[in-house]
């Protein structure tokens, strides 16, 4: 049990478009879901907590109108690139919190995105 | 932003031989966790330690915290070349169970 799925897990696209990933707990329900990013042999940055029907919470530093995030049932997360450019390029992770405790987090598989 | 430090950045050893890896953190947490993540992939959950927890065993692994010292330790025993990957510490400070990642270890286990 406990699986996030994450897709698309590659993605290519040119510069100036928007590219949507999205995020599935597979068999619980998430009430928050978070969103990271990670640069070549770094650590994860957090980006944004994503709560069920309310707007995501951003970390400082991070643009909310470049990547939005839609949290639209508990079993659904989506972030979108908007306007994409080369240095978006990176990989992205997210986790989601079942809602037996808030220790429980469990990560997808994450996706590969280069912008041309 | 990062809350953790951890050392080494990386480290190398032969199979059977024990690996430890350090990380420190700055503010007050409710729990530190330790994940394992191979190249290009997602990250595994290792092990979970609370605040008030000072050492915590799982198969071969051990971690330990000291929390006057806002530090922790992962120690890996008997390792395997499959135990080659990255490990980070994440700390969990808040009540929504924001994690922070430690820049992390990468490990390399030659057969």
């Amino acid at each position: 049990g406990a699986v996030v799925s994450q897709h698309p897990s590659r993605v290519i696209c040119k510069s100036g478009t928007s590219v949507k990933i999205e995020c599935r707990s597979l068999d619980f329900q998430a009430t928050t879901m978070f969103w990271y990013r990670q640069f070549p042999k770094q650590s994860l940055m957090l980006m944004a907590t994503s709560n069920e029907g309310s707007k995501a919470t951003y970390e400082q530093g991070v643009e909310k109108d470049k990547f939005l995030i839609n949290h639209a049932s508990l079993t659904l997360s989506t972030l979108t690139v908007t306007s994409a450019h080369p240095e978006d390029s990176s990989f992205y992770i997210c986790s989601a919190r079942s809602e037996r405790g808030v220790n429980e987090q469990f990560f997808g598989p994450g996706t590969r995105l280069t912008v041309l | 932003s990062q809350q953790g430090e951890e050392d080494p950045q990386a480290l190398s050893i032969q199979e059977g031989e024990n690996a430890t890896m350090n990380c420190s953190y700055k503010t007050s947490i409710n729990n530190l966790q330790w994940y394992r993540q191979n190249s290009g992939r997602g990250l595994v959950h290792l092990i979970l330690i609370r605040s008030n927890e000072r050492e915590k065993h799982s198969g071969r692994l051990r971690v330990t915290l000291d929390t006057s010292k806002k530090s922790s330790s992962l120690l890996i025993t008997a390792s395997r070349a499959a135990d080659t990957a990255s490990y980070f510490c994440a700390t969990d400070a808040d009540s929504w169970g924001k994690l922070q990642f430690g820049a992390g270890t990468q490990v390399v286990v030659t057969p």
